[in-house]
């Protein structure tokens, strides 16, 4: 099954940008990769995805790499509210997500 | 306003007890998961169904029981044969549009043993 690695943690300051690193080695064609966020004690939320191209959102951006074996979430400007814990993921177009795999994520703590 | 609700926010289990935890979304998605989150962990898969009356069973479905009678419900039950149910739960579905799949999830259940 495709799988992602990223840190453990990571530190950023209050309105500095942070980048978030994730390695993707095996992942497959038809495989998007997708940013969630979860908050303590909440459900994630969707943050932003991409597939071989550059993708920018009003939350964050997504720099994928050319051979798409990583890719890095960009917070332009870290906010307190930013420290959650992220999560990189592959998610196949259109089928199964039985296989699915959240691994423990990279927990962001913002220091003001 | 669209989305997942999952009830109750707390739940309790005695021991030998089986309890249900509800799942519940008006985003009209056909496929809906199940999982478990031990502190500090990952999320792990329980179970999950891609369509009414059909689903299947992720890494940890022993203990677990669901049902799928209808498209916007997928109860999870924890039945006494799950010796260590302690953990945060999470429900989510699923969407394909123009650039792949999209998970949205529930607030969690967060159960407990007495």
């Amino acid at each position: 099954d495709a799988k992602t690695t990223q840190p453990n943690s990571m530190e950023s300051n209050e309105e500095e940008p942070v980048h978030l690193p994730c390695n993707h080695s095996t992942i497959s064609g038809t495989d998007y990769i997708h940013w969630y966020r979860q908050l303590p004690s909440q459900g994630p939320e969707y943050v932003i995805h991409g597939l071989t191209s550059n993708v920018n959102n009003r939350m964050a951006s997504l720099a994928i790499a050319e051979d798409r074996k990583s890719s890095t979430l960009i917070l332009h400007r870290a906010t307190l509210r930013d420290a959650a814990v992220y999560y990189c993921i592959l998610l196949n177009y259109g089928g199964s997500q039985g296989n699915l795999i959240f691994g423990k994520g990279t927990k962001l703590s913002v220091k003001p | 306003d669209g989305g997942i609700t999952q009830s109750p926010k707390y739940l309790f289990r005695k021991e030998g007890q089986n309890v249900t935890l509800s799942c519940e979304q008006n985003l009209n998605h056909d496929a809906m998961y199940w999982y478990r989150q031990d502190p500090g962990q990952g999320l792990r898969l329980i179970y999950y169904s891609q369509i009414v009356n059909d689903f299947q069973k992720g890494d940890i479905a022993e203990g677990y029981s669901v049902s799928r009678e209808k498209k916007e419900s997928f109860p999870l039950t924890v039945t006494s044969a799950q010796k260590n149910p302690t953990a945060f739960y999470l429900c989510a579905s699923s969407v394909s549009d123009r650039g792949g799949e999209k998970l949205f999830f529930g607030s969690g259940t967060q159960l407990s043993v007495l």
